[in-house]
């Protein structure tokens, strides 16, 4: 069935420095990509999307890359900073579709060290 | 996001009994999704409804149940034949791409 790869689980970084999360996908037919920051105890929450006509979208700290060859995305926090630790899960979905149903990632667990 | 709610944030339960978990959302979306979410394994698809009074199954329906007799309204009743239904459920809706997720409901059975 369909799929969405995550790595690494978990990633500890020290502030300041470049964090990169990747998430593979296994159904072709995906076209939207979003991430999803979630705290704990809280819900997840829209950081950035792609969509399958876009190789890189960039908000500020955060990126996306996209490669449909490989099947593969990824997200990119530049200059971390201790508010960044949470888990992180990335989606794929098929718009064409028409369900608008997600396939997520297993998370990673993001901490930011002082 | 603050216009999807869940009740109750938490909720106990005792083996054998069902519970109905509360969503609401006043978003006028059409699609309602059910999640659940246990540590280490990311977020779960237990139901979801593109429209009223229709739904379908996700990866993990069995010992649920749902209804969407309203718009608004996407009640989730976990049942007795639920073995392991401890954990944080989390109920979202969508109008095209994005989905917005409720608060999200932490149940423990005792």
């Amino acid at each position: 069935g369909e799929n969405v790869e995550q790595h690494p689980s978990t990633l500890s970084v020290q502030e300041g420095d470049s964090a990169v999360i990747k998430c593979t996908y296994s159904d072709s037919a995906s076209n939207y990509f979003p991430w999803y920051k979630q705290e704990l105890g809280k819900r997840p929450q829209l950081i950035i999307d792609i969509r399958s006509n876009v190789g890189e979208k960039k908000d500020q700290r955060i990126a996306v890359t996209l490669n449909k060859t490989a099947k593969h995305f990824s997200l990119h926090i530049t200059e971390t900073q201790p508010e960044d630790s949470a888990v992180y899960f990335c989606a794929a979905s098929n718009q064409a579709s028409g369900t608008y149903k997600y396939i997520f990632g297993t998370g990673t667990r993001l901490k930011v060290l002082a | 996001d603050g216009g999807i709610t869940q009740s109750p944030k938490y909720l106990f339960r005792k083996e054998g009994q069902n519970v109905t978990l509360s969503c609401e959302q006043n978003l006028n979306h059409d699609a309602m999704y059910w999640y659940r979410q246990d540590p280490g394994q990311g977020l779960r698809l237990i139901y979801y409804s593109q429209i009223v009074n229709d739904f379908q199954k996700g990866d993990i329906a069995e010992g649920y149940s749902v209804s969407r007799e309203k718009k608004e309204s996407f009640p989730l009743t976990v049942t007795s034949a639920q073995k392991n239904p401890t954990a944080f459920y989390l109920c979202a809706s969508s109008i095209n791409d994005e989905q917005f997720f409720g608060p999200g409901t932490r149940l423990t059975v005792l």
